[in-house]
């Protein structure tokens, strides 16, 4: 069955205090890691697909990156408006199409 | 170029009725998720659809949940005889084709079963 972990579950930073977040995963056969961020009430808003070790995406002030067993998704100098719970998710690379398996979320606060 | 949409955004059933939830995926996609989530738990997958197919519902419970994507229309959750546990966040998400792994979410269907 595949999992999804994801560490830590809430973390509250200074604006400007750049972070880690954690996603380990198990899956039999990968054919991509996602994140999402999603904001209170929200659906969840599309960050980036990794899909093989090694592999690495930026967008402004996030940076995704991928080994065998775990993604990171790093906060360099966050802003408040950074705020938001950021969601895992890894699609198995099996015969038909598989919807996501979540993790649970890290919910992640920049105070001013 | 509208997104995904979903309505009603909040709905309210008291235990034994039917809730209907409707997802019209993006232009241009004829792909469908549904998903569901729990006060603090993760999103769960239910089901996947292609027009007029359903390629895989391993994860809808086996009674009172149906699904279905026409050939027109939207895609529709069906959820038959409602209890309190079913009060949940249901989010839709379409994507292009089956190989693109970029799945595109609605804003969601809050249900509340009183």
């Amino acid at each position: 069955e595949d999992q999804v972990t994801q560490s830590p579950e809430a973390l509250r930073l200074q604006e400007g205090e750049s972070s880690s977040l954690n996603c380990s995963y198990t899956v039999s056969g990968l054919r991509g890691l996602f994140w999402y961020r999603q904001d209170p009430g929200k659906g969840p808003e599309f960050l980036f697909t990794l899909y093989s070790a090694g592999e690495e995406k930026e967008k402004e002030r996030l940076k995704a990156t991928l080994t065998k067993k775990e993604s990171f998704l790093h906060i360099t100098a966050p802003k408040p408006e950074d705020s938001a719970t950021y969601l895992c998710a890894v699609q198995a690379a099996r015969g038909g199409a598989d919807g996501l398996t979540f993790g649970k979320g890290t919910h992640l606060i920049i105070q001013p | 170029n509208a997104g995904v949409m979903q309505n009603p955004r909040h709905l309210v059933r008291r235990r034994g009725q039917e809730a209907r939830l409707r997802c019209s995926p993006m232009k241009g996609h004829s792909h469908v998720y549904w998903y569901r989530q729990l006060p603090e738990e993760g999103l769960k997958f239910m089901v996947y659809l292609q027009k007029e197919n359903i390629i895989d519902e391993s994860g809808m419970p086996k009674e009172r949940f149906s699904a279905e994507f026409p050939k027109e229309g939207p895609s529709i959750l069906r959820i038959q005889q409602v209890v309190r546990g079913d009060s949940a966040a249901y989010f839709c998400a379409s994507s292009r084709f089956d190989s693109d792994t970029e799945a595109f979410f609605g804003q969601g269907t809050r249900l509340t079963v009183v």
